[in-house]
């Protein structure tokens, strides 16, 4: 059983596009994240939720809204994509907001932006 | 604020031989520190972790660390590496007041051992 699982794995799109990536955990974890890792692979926060509310905003450009259904699922959508968004995109969850049990991470999506 | 160092950006080293991946981090509060290694289209998996205690961490496939107070660092070490190590491994660092999902990522290093 996957623990944190993210789709599509792969995502190729041209410039100006709107797209979602979906995540659901079922490890049934509080806190969720979207994480992302540049071609550098250096790796940043972007959100995070806790309990479908969010908790954690980074500098990120609000072409990017998280949405979180219920505490097991948090998406990402991406209005008008931009060249400089093309990363890989990691969601993680772990058991609450303070929690120093290490992260769950999905095994990401790559964004390419054409 | 939270900084952490990963002196080496790539290691190569040949299979069966030692391998010691450098880690520095700085903070002006007691800090918790993971090290997490990334497989080639994965995500980050944990490796070990340090909260308190021994300063000498086992983690999981052979690695361990030590965490070093004074020297504010946290190197990972494993005796004698495979093939199958080759990955991207990330130190982070956080503490009480964050948690593990506000941790502050090194820039990674990325083993490459060889036959």
């Amino acid at each position: 059983d996957t623990a944190v699982s993210q789709t599509p794995k792969y995502l190729v799109t041209q410039m100006g596009n709107d797209k979602s990536i979906k995540c659901e955990q079922n490890l049934g974890h509080d806190t969720m994240y979207w994480y992302k890792q540049d071609s550098k692979k250096f790796l940043k926060i972007m959100f995070s939720y806790n309990n479908k509310e969010l908790i954690i905003n980074e500098t990120v450009p609000n072409r990017f809204s998280p949405k979180s259904p219920d505490k097991a699922h948090l998406n990402l959508h991406i209005n008008s994509l931009e060249l400089g968004d093309s990363a890989v995109y990691f969601c993680a969850s772990s058991q609450d907001p303070a929690s120093l049990r290490p992260l769950h991470f999905g095994n990401g999506t790559r964004l390419t932006v054409t | 604020a939270q900084s952490v160092t990963q002196l080496d950006s790539q290691v190569p080293v040949f299979e069966e031989a030692p391998v010691e991946l450098r880690c520095n981090y700085s903070s002006s509060v007691s800090v918790y520190l993971f090290w997490y290694v990334q497989y080639p289209n994965q995500g980050l998996q944990l490796l070990l972790k340090y909260l308190s205690g021994s300063t000498l961490v086992k983690g999981i496939n052979g690695f361990e660390a030590e965490f070093n107070k004074s020297q504010t660092s946290f190197h990972l070490r494993k005796p004698s590496v495979h093939i199958s190590d080759t990955a991207e491994y990330f130190c982070a660092v956080s503490d009480l007041r964050k948690g593990a999902g506000k941790s502050t990522f090194g820039d990674g290093t990325t083993l490459t051992v060889k036959p």
